[in-house]
C-alpha cells in the first residue's frame, strides 16, 4: 500500500523568503507524484507533476519540486513566497491506477 | 475548456436521509473518481469510473456508491446519512491514460445534523 508524509502540518514564512515543503512517499512501484494546492472553499489546483524524465519538475507561480528516488522525497519549494502562495498544499502519489494517495497537506502561511 | 463541474455547491441534510451529488468531468475525460475530505481524516479515495464502470474503489462502507453515465458524468449517493459523512466531496476526471493528471471540481459540501 502507499503512503505520502507530508512533514510539518503547519509551516510559516515571511514574505520574500524561501519556501520548503517536505513529502516522503512509500511505492512499491515507480510512482506518478504530484503537488497540489487548495484555497479556501476551493477545490484542489495542480501545482506540478512528476511522471517520468527529468527529476526537476517546474510547476506554477514559480514552484518547482525535486524527484529523489534514493530518499522517497518530492519535496517542494519557491525561491521567494508571495502573500498570494497562503493556502493549503497536497503531495499525493498514485501508481499503477488512478487512485491518488494524499498526504495529510501542509498549510502555507506568509507573513508580511 | 470548462472544468470540472460540481452539484449542488452546498447540501444540508439530517442523520438517515440519503444523498445524491453529482459531477460533470472536463469535456473529452472518461475517468471519474471521487474522493471525501474531512479534517479528521484528511483525503480520501472512495471510487473511481471508467466507461461506466467502476474500476478502483476505496475502503468506504457500502452506504457510499456511484455511478457514470455513458456521456460519462457520474453521481455518488450516500444513503442513511451518519454525522461523520459530514465532509466536502470532490469530484475529480482525467483521460483514460494511468498516471495522468486528475483535475478536481470546487467540491460540494455536505452537512449532516
Amino acid at each position: 500500500a502507499q503512503s505520502v508524509t507530508q512533514l510539518g502540518s503547519h509551516v510559516s514564512v515571511s514574505e520574500g523568503a524561501l519556501v520548503l515543503l517536505r513529502c516522503n512517499y512509500s511505492s512499491s512501484v515507480p510512482p506518478y507524484l504530484f503537488w497540489y494546492v487548495q484555497y479556501p472553499n476551493q477545490g484542489l489546483q495542480l501545482l506540478l507533476k512528476y511522471t517520468t524524465g527529468a527529476t526537476l519538475v517546474k510547476g506554477i507561480n514559480g514552484f518547482e519540486a525535486e524527484f529523489k528516488k534514493s530518499e522517497t522525497s518530492f519535496h517542494l519549494t519557491k525561491p521567494s513566497a508571495h502573500m498570494s502562495d497562503a493556502a493549503e498544499y497536497f503531495c499525493a502519489v498514485s501508481d499503477a491506477g488512478n487512485m491518488l494517495t494524499f498526504g495529510g497537506g501542509t498549510r502555507l502561511m506568509v507573513k508580511p | 475548456k470548462a472544468g470540472v463541474t460540481q452539484t449542488p455547491r452546498y447540501l444540508i441534510k439530517t442523520r438517515g436521509q440519503q444523498v445524491t451529488l453529482s459531477c460533470s468531468p472536463i469535456s473529452g475525460h472518461r475517468s471519474v473518481s471521487w474522493y471525501q475530505q474531512t479534517p479528521g481524516q484528511g483525503l480520501q479515495f472512495l471510487f473511481e469510473y471508467f466507461s461506466e464502470t467502476q474500476r478502483n474503489k476505496g475502503n468506504f462502507p457500502g452506504r457510499f456508491s456511484g455511478r457514470q453515465f455513458s456521456n460519462s458524468r457520474s453521481e455518488m449517493n450516500v444513503s442513511t446519512l451518519e454525522l461523520g459523512d459530514s465532509a466536502l466531496y470532490l469530484c475529480a476526471s482525467s483521460s483514460w491514460r494511468v498516471g495522468e493528471t486528475q483535475y478536481f471540481g470546487p467540491g460540494t459540501r455536505l452537512l449532516v445534523l
